[in-house]
């Protein structure tokens, strides 16, 4: 069966820290990984990672895919209280279906 | 680029009573439409997948006939929650993949703001 495992389920940080979101996953037929950002709404996209070794980044987000490892990791440097949310990673196959992590909840405090 | 909308935000409503919920690409074609529910602290759980011109494809467990979905156009796909009962209260939010172009892939999704709906 197909699943998408996110790491730590949670995870409360100082403004300032870095932190890295781990997502493994097993899935058939893998196609491409997305990262998304839920704060109280639906989710934003981040990134999404289709090639292994090529880091996608965005200010102070970054992320990367290791396809013989079967895992993504997303980094956040210099955190703020801002970047307190869900952290949800996705799976697409070819199927076009979506499986998605059950998310890391992060909390920056000030 | 990429925003999709969705209407309304919230609704309350009465036991027995239909509700429907619009959701837009604004700025793209969307060939496909995802509907998905989300109860509190738990992950995105899709509900179906809906194909412009053509019926939905419904995932294990959700009855085709109480949460109706039409895709009418590239642009707009409404879910109407039938005979809704308080245990239908959730979080729904739409997201639409589009035509692969210069703002959008076809393997990103792209999420409406959600619409919370509570049945008394």
């Amino acid at each position: 069966e197909d699943k998408v495992v996110q790491s730590p389920l949670s995870l409360v940080v100082h403004e300032g820290d870095t932190v890295t979101l781990n997502c493994s996953y097993e899935v058939t037929n893998f196609r491409s990984l997305l990262w998304y950002k839920q704060e109280k709404k639906a989710p934003t996209f981040l990134f999404m990672l289709t090639s292994s070794g090529i880091e996608k980044k965005s200010g102070r987000l970054s992320s990367i895919l290791d396809k013989k490892e079967l895992f993504s990791i997303l980094n956040i440097t210099a955190t703020q209280t801002g970047d307190s949310a869900v952290y949800l990673c996705a799976v697409k196959a070819n199927n076009r279906k979506l499986i998605w992590g059950l998310g890391t909840s992060l909390a920056v405090n000030p | 680029g990429a925003v999709v909308s969705q209407h309304p935000s919230w609704v309350i409503c009465k036991s027995g009573t239909s509700v429907k919920i619009e959701c837009r690409s604004l700025d793209f074609q969307a060939t496909t439409m995802f509907w998905y529910r989300q109860f509190p602290k738990q992950s995105l759980m899709l509900m179906a997948t809906s194909n412009e011109g053509s019926k939905a494809t419904y995932e294990q467990g959700v009855e085709k006939d109480k949460f109706l979905i039409n895709h009418a156009s590239l642009t707009l796909s409404t879910l109407t929650v039938t005979s809704a009962h308080p245990e239908d209260s959730s979080f729904y939010i739409c997201s639409a993949g589009g035509l692969a172009g210069e703002l959008t892939s076809t393997d990103t999704q792209y999420f409406g703001p959600g619409t919370r709906l509570t049945v008394l």
